[in-house]
C-alpha cells in the first residue's frame, strides 16, 4: 500500500496563477484533511471531507477551494495565487470502516512545497 | 476558538537525558491526544496516542500523561538519542464526529551526542 500520496512534491506559482494539488490514499478511509505549515505556526486545518462528495471548512480556508469527487481523492485548489499562500502542504486522512486500527489516527502525506512569488 | 498552547518551542538535551514536552488544551470535550514527530523534511508520523479514559501510556521510551481536570498532557522521552532530534507536534481532538485535530506550535527537540 502506498499509503497517502501527493502530487506535486514542489511547485512554484507566480501571484495570480493557479494550481491544484491532488492527495491520494489507499487505505480506503472516510476522512480527509488538507494542512498548512508554516514556521512556528504548527499545522493549521484549511478544509476537510467526512466522505466522499462533502466538504466542509476548517481554520484558515480563506483563497482555497476544495472537491472530493473520488472517495480516495482530495483535491485542493488555489484561484488566485498570492505570496501568504507560501508554504507546505500536507494531506491526512483517518478512518477506515472496515480497517483495524483506532477511528482517530491521521495518516499524512509527503506533503507539498509550495512558493508563490 | 480551541487551541492547543504547546511548551518549549525548542529544547536542547544532552544524549542519555530525559525530554518533556507539554501541551495544555481548552476545549474540554477533546478526548483523543495524538503526538507526531516530524523529521526534517519529512511528513509527520503518530509516535503515541493516548485517550481520555487513560492517565497514562508508555512504548519503550516514550510515555504520555494526562491530566483531565487540568487540562494538560505531556510527552516524556528517556535516553535520548541522536535519532530522537525532531520537532515533535501535540494535538487535542474529539474522538467523534469529524475526528478534526488542533495541533500545538511544536517543539523542535535537539540531542546533543
Amino acid at each position: 500500500n502506498a499509503g497517502v500520496t501527493q502530487t506535486p512534491k514542489f511547485r512554484v506559482l507566480k501571484t495570480g496563477q493557479s494550481m491544484t494539488l491532488l492527495c491520494a490514499q489507499d487505505m480506503n478511509h472516510e476522512y480527509m484533511y488538507w494542512y498548512r505549515q508554516d514556521p512556528g505556526m504548527g499545522l493549521r486545518l484549511i478544509h476537510y471531507s467526512v466522505g466522499e462528495g462533502t466538504t466542509a471548512k476548517g481554520e484558515v480556508p480563506d483563497g482555497y477551494n476544495v472537491s472530493r469527487l473520488k472517495k480516495q481523492n482530495f483535491l485542493l485548489g488555489l484561484e488566485s495565487a498570492a505570496p501568504s499562500q507560501t508554504s507546505v502542504y500536507f494531506c491526512a486522512s483517518s478512518y477506515s470502516r472496515t480497517g483495524t486500527g483506532g477511528k482517530e489516527t491521521q495518516y499524512f502525506g509527503p506533503g507539498t512545497r509550495l512558493l508563490v512569488l | 476558538g480551541e487551541n492547543v498552547e504547546q511548551h518549549p518551542s525548542t529544547l536542547s538535551v544532552q544524549e542519555g537525558d530525559s525530554a518533556v514536552i507539554k501541551c495544555t488544551y481548552s476545549d474540554s470535550a477533546s478526548n483523543y491526544f495524538p503526538w507526531y514527530k516530524q523529521e526534517l523534511g519529512k511528513r509527520p508520523q503518530l509516535i503515541i496516542d493516548i485517550r481520555s479514559n487513560v492517565g497514562e501510556k508508555k512504548d519503550q521510551r516514550i510515555a504520555v500523561t494526562l491530566n483531565k481536570t487540568a487540562k494538560h498532557f505531556s510527552l516524556h522521552i528517556t535516553e535520548t538519542q541522536p535519532e530522537d532530534s525532531a520537532v515533535y507536534f501535540c494535538a487535542a481532538s474529539r474522538a467523534s464526529g469529524t475526528y478534526k485535530y488542533i495541533f500545538g506550535t511544536g517543539t523542535r527537540l535537539k540531542v546533543l551526542a
